[in-house]
């Protein structure tokens, strides 16, 4: 069974630029979340889509964009990047919500910004 | 953004030692899980602990959920080489799952 699939594994953006980032989950999850990894920190929390629906939001600026596409894969967008942008971003699914806390995560997708 | 506070940041031991680390919150949740989080890869989960005062065990590996609900411990017994890696400490409730800001692990032979 396939894992979380995420791409491009790699991206080199420049300030103000746009960044997309996507997400294919678990077969059979219909839940994706996004977090950011920034350089020596943990994980922060960004989004939580489900059913095509955002469920819930982290700190973040609204130029942080997402959504869920009807066969649950998603979309990760950063508008106007910003050098402080640079990070790894992860991608999870789960069967349903936080229910269990036990997400299944990408391998993640390397956003640089120069 | 929201982060649990976990310790030691890092940790380098000889193999065959055990390691503690523990993670702290100022709020309350409903579960608490750790994860490990490989090279190059995304965390998965090694153990999930679903009620207060609880110990669970996996292998080589102890958990528990403190009594308060807003701290948790993990202990790694004879550590080997393949137990390199940082790992997350997460705390769950309904609608969010805040990570821990993570324990580096270095092994030594």
């Amino acid at each position: 069974e396939a894992g979380v699939t995420q791409s491009p594994t790699h991206l080199i953006k420049t300030r103000g630029q746009q960044a997309t980032l996507r997400c294919s989950p678990i077969s059979g999850h219909t839940s994706v979340y996004w977090y950011q990894q920034a350089l020596g920190l943990g994980l922060q929390f960004l989004l939580w889509y489900d059913e095509g629906e955002e469920r819930n939001r982290g700190n973040f600026p609204p130029r942080f964009s997402g959504r869920q596409f009807p066969n649950y894969s998603s979309e990760l967008n950063v508008n106007a990047l910003e050098l402080e942008d640079s990070a790894l971003y992860l991608c999870a699914s789960s069967l349903w919500g936080f229910d269990t806390g036990e997400l299944f995560f990408g391998e993640g997708s390397r956003l640089t910004v120069l | 953004g929201q982060q649990l506070n976990q310790s030691p940041q890092s940790m380098f031991i000889q193999e065959g030692e055990d390691v503690s680390m523990n993670c702290t919150s100022s709020s309350i949740f409903n579960t608490w899980l750790w994860y490990k989080q490989d090279p190059g890869e995304g965390p998965v989960l090694l153990i999930a602990l679903y009620k207060a005062g609880e110990l669970t065990s996996n292998g080589r590996l102890t958990a528990q959920f403190g009594i308060t609900r807003k701290d948790s411990f993990l202990n790694i017994s004879a550590s080997i080489p393949s137990d390199v890696g940082i790992y997350f400490c997460a705390g769950q409730n309904t609608d969010k799952l805040i990570f821990g800001t993570g324990t580096r692990l270095q092994v030594f032979p």
